[in-house]
């Protein structure tokens, strides 16, 4: 079976920095998503890691540990926009079947 | 500006009607997605196919639920009978090999069966 873990709920001050972990447990694997989705709008893509480490992309970096089924989402100087739910998706092999975790919500406040 | 179109945007509907969404995926995308967003179960895999060919429909009510593509650029979701607890936001997605296999979503079909 699959299984994606996330934390519900994250609260951050503007400005700051904060991580939100994934944990997974996938029959196969082909590559771990972030997304963002915004009240009453389409999940949007964020980053894609496939191999161990981390991959920087402005603000947003995004690390995988295959061997620990781990991955972790960094917003760096958080911003009022920034407060929206992420996501965390793995890609099976094969078929490329990927199933999304339930979600962090994130609140920035001033 | 390639993005997936999803058709309607929002459904009302009364219970026991035949509820049919449609989406055209981003042109070169081989393969195809449809999830189902609720507060209580977040997003769920309908259904997904690769080259036109269904390969996963296990996360779908088989009993009401059917998911065809027609051709490379429509894919279809019915829901007949439908039920107040079909109520939910239906995304369509697509993926291709030339990005990787990201996901992109269509903007959703927003439906209410009362």
């Amino acid at each position: 079976g699959q299984n994606i873990d996330q934390p519900t709920e994250m609260t951050a001050t503007e400005g700051a920095i904060v991580q939100i972990n994934c944990t997974y447990q996938t029959s196969g694997f082909n590559g771990l998503f972030w997304y963002q989705q915004h009240a009453g709008e389409a999940p949007t893509f964020l980053s894609y890691n496939v191999l161990d480490g981390l991959e920087e992309k402005g603000r947003f970096s995004s690390f995988l540990s295959r061997s620990k089924g781990y991955s972790y989402l960094l917003l760096k100087e958080l911003q009022m926009k920034d407060s929206a739910s992420y996501l965390c998706a793995v890609m099976d092999t094969g078929g490329f079947k990927t199933i999304f975790g339930a979600g962090t919500r994130l609140f920035v406040k001033a | 500006d390639a993005r997936v179109t999803q058709t309607p945007r929002h459904k009302v509907t009364e219970m026991g009607q035949e509820v049919t969404m449609r989406c055209q995926p981003i042109l070169g995308h081989n393969t195809v997605f449809w999830y189902r967003q609720t507060m209580m179960q977040g997003l769920e895999l309908l259904a997904y196919f690769r080259n036109r060919a269904p390969l996963d429909d296990s996360g779908m009510p088989k009993d009401r639920f059917s998911a065809e593509m027609p051709d490379a650029t429509l894919a279809t979701l019915k829901i007949q009978p439908s039920e107040p607890r079909d109520s939910a936001v239906y995304f369509c997605a697509s993926a291709g090999i030339s990005d990787r296999n990201t996901i992109y979503f269509g903007e959703g079909s927003w439906l209410t069966v009362v």
